[in-house]
């Protein structure tokens, strides 16, 4: 079965910093990723994915994350967070072809003013 | 487009009662449903998903079952509540199993 690691659970950082949020998972086969993220109050929505091709892929609000498959590994990136980024961030993996979404355990990201 | 709704948004039961809680979307068919558990700090668990009407699938043994009476209706069940499923629960869906949507989400607290 597929797990997916995020460490550094909370992040606190300024407005204009840039930020990177590390995913790892384990499974050795074809899969397909996700970055998912829930502002405060509000649903858990999907930020970005990649299923095949460029393995750098671009998201909504300026977010951006790199597929390394040799590092089993799928960051997320931003070059200048805003306060409105303050949220908890979801790397989620799935074998392809398989119903179930692995999940980290999440970043809160808290951005100062 | 298509929507999800959970219901209750939050609910408190003691120890020991029924729980029913209920998904359901709008806006497409026969789609993948699914409940997960989210706690702080650990992220999200998936409880059950479901390919199509009457068919569920557990992921891990517990205190709650799940059923799919209708094509767009889940509803998460338990007939005796223990203070453990406390916690945030959460429905999704997908037409493919890749992206999965989720819904508002229903917070329980059990006393």
């Amino acid at each position: 079965a597929q797990s997916v690691s995020q460490h550094n659970h909370h992040v606190i950082l300024s407005e204009a910093a840039s930020l990177e949020l590390g995913c790892n998972y384990s499974y050795g086969g074809t899969v397909n990723l996700f970055w998912y993220v829930q502002y405060p109050g509000q649903h858990l929505q999907l930020l970005l994915k990649y299923f095949s091709g460029d393995p750098l892929v671009k998201g909504i609000k300026g977010f951006e994350a790199e597929f390394i498959k040799s590092k089993f590994s799928f960051n997320l990136r931003k070059p200048s967070v805003q306060w409105s980024d303050t949220a908890e961030y979801f790397c989620a993996v799935n074998a392809e072809g398989n119903n179930r979404l692995a999940f980290g355990k999440g970043n809160q990201v808290v951005v100062i003013p | 487009s298509q929507t999800i709704h959970q219901w209750p948004a939050t609910l408190v039961q003691p120890v020991g009662s029924p729980l029913s809680l209920e998904c359901t979307v709008e806006g497409t068919s026969n789609p993948n449903l699914y409940w997960y558990r989210q706690a702080a700090g650990r992220g999200l668990q998936l409880l059950f998903y479901s390919v199509g009407i009457g068919q569920i699938s557990s992921e891990v043994p517990q205190n709650l079952s799940a059923s799919r009476p209708q094509d767009r209706q889940f509803i998460l069940s338990s007939k005796k509540l223990l203070l453990s499923d406390s916690g945030f629960y959460l429905c999704a869906w997908s037409v493919r199993p890749e992206t999965q949507y989720f819904g508002p989400g229903t917070r329980l607290l059990v006393l």
